[in-house]
């Protein structure tokens, strides 16, 4: 069985600062873990993924996330927000022996100006 | 851009109506998903098919029903929906249906039943 949490439904930032949205995750296997965002009226993009390897994992638009295996968590991270970063972002999981993606409920970043 | 094209974009119907939602890519993937999301939760997986081969079927209602032509299309046929079935409809696609693939979103269509 394969799940993903995340626990704010909402994260507020001013402009800026750095960012941080929380995901954890439990697989039975190892896990493959993804990062999508959706703009408004959009579909999900892409972000990033950990497979293997290096635990910090480099993406699109300057967002990085951490993949900590003792405590089960993938945090997406940004040094510096922008306003253009406001919007929905799931974490991802699934294991070795499923070919379908488990989706966390979704949290809805707001960067202030 | 994505390179997953969904049409249309908006589609209004009323409850006794046949439409159909189309979806195309052409990166030679061989999984193709359906998904539905409703405002603001995450995306429902509704039907995958693999290999032009339903793999997938989550229990979804009969008035929805799946048909993949070929490796590059996929549609989604409706019939007799209900109110609560207004939602955006996501086509998916990723390289294989195992491993470490992410999923290629198109842009979804809004579907609005009156």
């Amino acid at each position: 069985a394969q799940s993903v949490a995340q626990p704010e439904d909402q994260v507020n930032v001013a402009e800026g600062n750095p960012l941080t949205v929380k995901c954890t995750y439990s697989v039975s296997g190892n896990p493959y873990l993804f990062w999508y965002v959706q703009y408004p009226n959009r579909g999900l993009q892409f972000l990033l993924k950990y497979i293997t390897g290096d635990n910090l994992v480099k993406g699109s638009y300057g967002f990085e996330a951490e993949f900590n295996k003792s405590q089960t968590s993938f945090h997406l991270k940004k040094p510096s927000a922008l306003v253009s970063d406001s919007a929905l972002y799931f974490c991802a999981v699934r294991d070795g022996g499923s070919y379908i993606p488990t989706f966390g409920r979704g949290t809805s970043l707001i960067v202030h100006p | 851009d994505t390179e997953v094209t969904q049409t249309p974009k908006h589609l209004v119907m009323g409850m006794t109506n046949k439409k159909s939602l189309k979806c195309e890519q052409h990166m030679g993937h061989r999984a193709m998903y359906w998904y539905k999301q409703k405002a603001k939760k995450p995306p429902e997986l509704m039907f995958v098919y693999s290999y032009e081969k339903l793999s997938i079927n989550e229990s979804v209602p009969s008035r929805f029903s799946p048909e993949c032509p070929n490796s590059s299309l996929l549609n989604l046929h409706l019939h007799a929906l209900q109110p609560e079935d207004s939602a955006l409809y996501l086509c998916a696609s990723s390289q294989r249906n195992e491993g470490p693939g992410e999923l290629f979103f198109g842009e979804g269509s809004r579907l609005t039943v009156l």
